[in-house]
């Protein structure tokens, strides 16, 4: 079965501080996907992964395929990055997303 | 910049009564996908679509459910007799390729009374 765990679950933070949250996969894949879920519900995506690095802006995830881990990185964080992240694996046609991760950013 | 977009936003409805979820995917997508996250929950895969036909489905898709794409450009789900646990916001996704960037509509939010 397809598990996805991301942690922490709850993160909070000063701006400026950078930020890591951490999704860990249990079975092979062929993308791993960030997505960002605003308050009002809304998602976004902002990264799809098989291997390496992506950066987009303040936003850094990279992907590491042996381990089976990937993580999001936020440099120099800001109160509107203030959502939930969402790690999800896309394997076949199927997705298995994490539980999310809840990032406020204190100003 | 293209975009997903769902209809209705918000459906309220009484147990037991069918629902039709619309879905317009970007043009030139070919690959669509249903997911619904219950209040407080993680977003859970419903169903995934392509090529007119459904390529996976997950164990919530039980007989209630239904897709279609019944004119090339809407993507519909339907519940044919709601029950209080289908309560949820529902998002319509669609990309153009296997592993491509997914591109999620806004959600519909069904309440079942």
């Amino acid at each position: 079965k397809n598990e996805v765990e991301q942690s922490p679950q709850n993160l909070t933070a000063q701006e400026g501080e950078f930020i890591t949250i951490n999704c860990s996969y249990s079975v092979g894949i062929s993308a791993l996907h960030w997505l960002q879920q605003h308050p009002g519900g809304g998602i976004v995506s902002l990264f799809m992964l098989s291997s390496g690095k992506k950066k987009h802006g303040r936003l850094i995830a990279t992907i590491n395929i042996q381990e089976k881990h990937s993580s999001l990185h936020i440099t120099a964080s800001h109160p509107r990055d203030s959502a939930v992240y969402i790690c999800v694996e896309s394997s076949g046609s199927r997705l298995t997303f994490g539980e999310g991760t809840q990032l406020t950013v204190n100003p | 910049e293209p975009e997903v977009t769902q209809t209705p936003s918000h459906q309220v409805t009484q147990m037991g009564q069918e629902v039709i979820l619309r879905c317009v995917p970007i043009s030139n997508h070919l690959y669509f996908y249903w997911y619904r996250q219950i209040l407080g929950q993680k977003v859970e895969f419903l169903v995934s679509f392509y090529n007119n036909e459904i390529s996976e489905k997950s164990e919530i898709f039980d007989d209630q459910f239904s897709v279609e794409r019944p004119d090339g450009s809407n993507f519909t789900l339907k519940i044919r007799s709601t029950k209080l646990e289908d309560s949820a916001m529902y998002f319509c996704a669609s990309t153009g390729r296997f592993t491509g960037e997914l591109f999620f509509g806004e959600g519909s939010r069904l309440t079942v009374l």
